[in-house]
């Protein structure tokens, strides 16, 4: 597999709790992504980022912030979870602008 | 913004049998890619595809970038169960991400 990991594979938290998920890639690639894919609506990006440092919204960043303090990591957090967060998350990274991305394993997060 | 009209949805066929899916857009992209999800995995890219009218091939699968450069098609020849999965189009325009059709799933009877 390429260099990406995600952590953890799967969590469980309660409504109003702060989750962090983690994405760590030993690619060295510039740019880096979160998704959430849920049953009817494919894969929807949450932020991204294209270095350290840098990073801007996607179509459905409300409730969600990330940080990317160094190349090789990139944190989801929820605030403040929400039922409505449930889902699965992926981290994606890509090293050039025009190539395809290489996902990790996948977050199945279960707010209750 | 942008989006991807990805049919069909879902497809039930016998092994052996050839399968075609499809991804149009309102908008040009410069690259088309097809990936494939396993249950409980992340997608695995298949297939990229970076000029227009370009037909490629990875071992059973053919996809096309579309002449005008909205579409894209994904064919998989004489189906075996493995093919079992969900194919994703995306394509990408003038920026950094990549948008996503929402797939189709794939079911192959034995």
């Amino acid at each position: 597999d390429a260099g990406i990991t995600q952590s953890p594979r799967h969590k469980v938290t309660e409504t109003g709790t702060p989750v962090t998920l983690r994405c760590h890639q030993t690619e060295n690639h510039r740019y880096m992504y979160w998704y959430r894919q849920d049953p009817g609506h494919g894969l929807r990006l949450i932020h991204y980022s294209y270095g350290v440092k840098d990073t801007d919204k996607g179509e459905v960043s409300d409730g969600y912030s990330v940080s990317r303090s160094k190349t090789e990591d990139f944190l989801l957090t929820l605030e403040s979870a929400t039922s409505s967060q449930t889902s699965v998350y992926f981290c994606a990274i890509s090293g050039q602008l025009n190539y395809g991305y290489t996902f990790g394993s996948g977050t199945r997060l279960t707010v209750v | 913004g942008q989006q991807l009209n990805q049919s069909p949805q879902s497809m039930f066929i016998q092994e052996g049998e050839d399968v075609s899916m499809n991804c149009t857009s309102s908008s040009i992209f410069n690259t088309w890619l097809w990936y494939k999800q396993d249950p409980g995995e992340g997608p695995v890219l298949l297939i990229a595809l970076y000029k227009a009218g370009e037909l490629t091939s990875n071992g059973r699968l053919t996809a096309q970038f579309g002449i005008t450069r909205k579409d894209s098609f994904l064919n998989i020849s004489a189906s075996i169960p493995s093919d079992v999965g969900i194919y994703f189009c995306a394509g990408k325009g003038g920026s950094e991400k990549l948008v996503f059709g929402k797939g189709t799933k794939l079911t192959v009877n034995p």
